[in-house]
């Protein structure tokens, strides 16, 4: 069965500083996606970036970026500039993309506190 | 494009009674997945469907639970005979294909007393 594993509970950063969440997986899977999800307090989840593995090329969006290592297996999320409004849970989840199952799994999470 | 919507948004009830939440997916949204997200944890996956087709449903969703998506619209989780343990975020999503990122809701908040 596939697992994802996020070893940091909480992390903290500085308005405007960049901080990197941390994030690995296991999986038998040749061809699968990884995301990143936002859950602020209270609120509904959000996307905040998506990787395909077949993609080499690490996927950005405007101040988020991942480190993909396929081999190794790690799918890091950098947040560059972090803004107060970036605060919440993140979470790392992974879903095949072959046999049928649509299903995401998801890490732990880790809070991610930005200090003004 | 309204997002998806769930009701309630919270549930109180007592051990033992029988609670029903809806998900109402985005309009054009096919597929419709259900999640349960307890206290410092990840969500994890309950069942999911297609249209009106339950296509897969995990080992969490025992024969206390049951979902329907009776039109391939809205879709019902009801739990019967709630336990201690059932208390958790309910979490709805929606996706417009296989290969489609999932939309989520703000999930339904349900404590058992």
């Amino acid at each position: 069965a596939q697992t994802v594993t996020q070893s940091q509970p909480e992390m903290s950063v500085q308005e405007a500083e960049t901080v990197t969440l941390s994030c690995t997986y296991d999986t038998s899977e040749s061809d699968y996606y990884l995301f990143w999800y936002k859950q602020p307090p209270s609120r509904q989840m959000i996307l905040v970036i998506r990787q395909e593995a077949y993609k080499q090329q690490n996927a950005t969006e405007n101040r988020f970026s991942v480190n993909f290592q396929k081999a190794a297996k790690s799918f890091s999320l950098k947040i560059s500039d972090s803004q107060l409004g970036d605060a919440a849970m993140y979470f790392c989840a992974y879903r095949r993309t072959q046999g049928g199952s649509e299903k995401l799994v998801f890490g732990k999470g880790t809070k991610l506190t930005v200090n003004p | 494009d309204t997002g998806v919507s769930q009701n309630p948004r919270h549930k109180i009830t007592k051990r033992g009674q029988n609670v029903t939440f809806r998900c109402d997916p985005i309009s054009e949204h096919n597929r419709l997945y259900w999640y349960r997200q307890t206290l410092g944890q990840g969500p994890e996956f309950l069942t999911y469907f297609q249209n009106e087709a339950q296509l897969e449903k995990s080992r969490l969703l025992s024969d206390r639970f049951s979902a329907e998506r009776p039109k391939g619209s809205f879709s019902t989780l009801e739990i019967q005979r709630t336990e201690q343990g059932d208390s958790a975020m309910y979490l709805c999503a929606s996706g417009g294909g296989p290969h489609q990122p999932q939309h989520f809701g703000d999930g339904t908040r349900l404590s058992i007393l």
